[in-house]
């Protein structure tokens, strides 16, 4: 059965500096879609960045880019000049391609000191 | 275009009541899911609907039963709560990865549940 990993339940960065989340996961599968969700205190969950297994490139959006490493079965997320508003858990995602179930990580809680 | 939509935002029951979470969405989805969530465990896929009159077990079914009569919405129903069924119940959609449409799954504000 898929898994996912996050080793890291609470992280802290200063203000405009750049932070990484770790994500581990478990498959053996070839292809598949990796997330992170980011849910702030309102509870919404919004989707930040997506990833394509078959897409050897770095997924990024904006300040949010990843580092997928598919042989180590490695999904990170990195959030650079941090702001305030991304105070919030973060949680990493699974989903096979033909099974269109989304298994979560258990989330990392990240803090932004001004 | 309201998105998902819960109802209730926030309920409590007393052991052994019943009730029913209703989820809409106006998007068109065929796929709709409900999880819930818990501290320290992310969110965990109760049961999921792939279409119009059909469900199916998540990974943590047992205590819950869900119905899909409308394409649009998506019901999760408690037949006897219990204790360990409080939690925050969160609802979802998407369209199928075959339709070559966006995989992402959109998910409505949740539902707090207390049980007594």
């Amino acid at each position: 059965a898929q898994t996912v990993t996050q080793s890291q339940p609470e992280m802290s960065v200063q203000e405009a500096e750049t932070v990484t989340l770790s994500c581990t996961y478990d498959t053996s599968e070839s292809d598949y879609y990796l997330f992170w969700y980011k849910q702030p205190p309102s509870r919404q969950m919004i989707l930040v960045i997506r990833q394509e297994a078959y897409k050897q490139q770095n997924a990024t959006e904006n300040r949010f880019s990843v580092n997928f490493q598919k042989a180590a079965k490695s999904f990170s997320l990195k959030i650079s000049d941090s702001q305030l508003g991304d105070a919030a858990m973060y949680f990493c995602a699974y989903r096979k391609t033909s099974y269109d179930k989304v298994i979560f990580g258990p989330g990392t809680s990240l803090s932004v000191i001004p | 275009n309201a998105g998902v939509t819960q109802t209730p935002k926030f309920r409590v029951l007393k052991t052994g009541q019943s009730m029913t979470l209703l989820c809409a969405q106006d998007m068109n989805h065929e796929y709709m899911y409900w999880y819930r969530q818990d501290p320290g465990m992310g969110l965990r896929l109760i049961h999921y609907s792939v279409g119009e009159g059909t469900t199916a077990k998540g990974e943590v079914p047992d205590g819950y039963n869900v119905s899909r009569l409308k394409k649009q919405n998506f019901l999760l129903g408690l037949e006897s709560a219990a204790p360990s069924q409080t939690s925050v119940y969160f609802c979802a959609s998407s369209y199928p990865i075959t339709s070559g449409r966006q995989e992402t799954q959109y998910f409505g504000p949740g539902t707090r549940l207390l049980v007594l």
